[in-house]
């Protein structure tokens, strides 16, 4: 059974630019979580995607955004890149059966530098 | 806002000691407490949980522990191995706006000295 998938593993970008990543989610599993990884700060959380509908959002600003395709692929995008943004991003993917009590299964992140 | 402490946020321990990481939260309606491992250049990965009808849980050389009136939990790792040297992050979930979301800790960096 393949894992989570995010793509691309590595990137590097300038002030100012965009970005999108992509994760590909275990088969069957329709919630997908993204999280912002930085020294010190742990996990971060971004969004969550349940088929296709942004149900819950954490607390980064307007140029962080994304989406869920009817395949439960998402994508993130952030635009108007600043240096602060550089840090691991994490996709996890569940089958968010009974709220508050599923398993994460996380890919292995798209690390992103800002220069 | 919700919140969850975690410490220490490095633990070095000689092969064969054991570790102990402590976690505590704000959310009083917290339910779910799991715990994840991030070795390098990989995505965490769950290696125990526990929800907050049950007291402790134990899988070979790893126990949780929960505290609900205190509002803290633990992970225990007895014998500890080279092999379990990696980030360790608890986390809790909260609800809101009637979904769930999980709220980590800042992760715990163990070495475990051959």
């Amino acid at each position: 059974k393949a894992g989570v998938t995010q793509t691309p593993r590595y990137l590097i970008k300038t002030r100012g630019q965009q970005v999108t990543l992509s994760c590909s989610p275990i088969s069957g599993h329709r919630s997908v979580s993204w999280y912002q990884q930085t020294p010190g700060q742990g996990l971060q959380f971004l969004f969550e995607y349940f088929s296709e509908t942004q149900r819950n959002k954490g607390n980064f600003p307007g140029r962080f955004s994304g989406r869920q395709f009817s395949n439960s692929r998402s994508e993130m995008n952030v635009s108007t890149l600043e240096l602060g943004d550089s840090a691991l991003y994490l996709c996890a993917s569940s089958t968010a059966g009974v709220p508050g009590a599923n398993v994460l299964t996380f890919g292995a992140g798209s690390r992103l530098t800002v220069l | 806002g919700e919140n969850v402490e975690q410490h220490p946020s490095t633990l070095s321990v000689q092969e064969g000691d054991s570790a102990v990481i402590k976690c505590t939260y704000s959310d009083s309606a917290s339910n779910y407490f799991p715990w994840y491992k991030q070795e390098l250049g990989k995505g965490p990965q769950l290696i125990i949980d526990i929800r907050s009808n049950v007291g402790e849980k134990k899988d070979q050389r790893i126990a949780v522990t929960l505290n609900k009136t205190a509002k803290h939990f633990s992970l225990h790792i007895t014998e500890t191995q080279p092999e379990d040297s990696a980030v360790y992050f608890c986390a809790a979930t909260t609800v809101t706006s009637g979904t769930y979301k999980y709220i980590f800790g800042t992760g715990t960096r163990l070495k475990v000295l051959a």
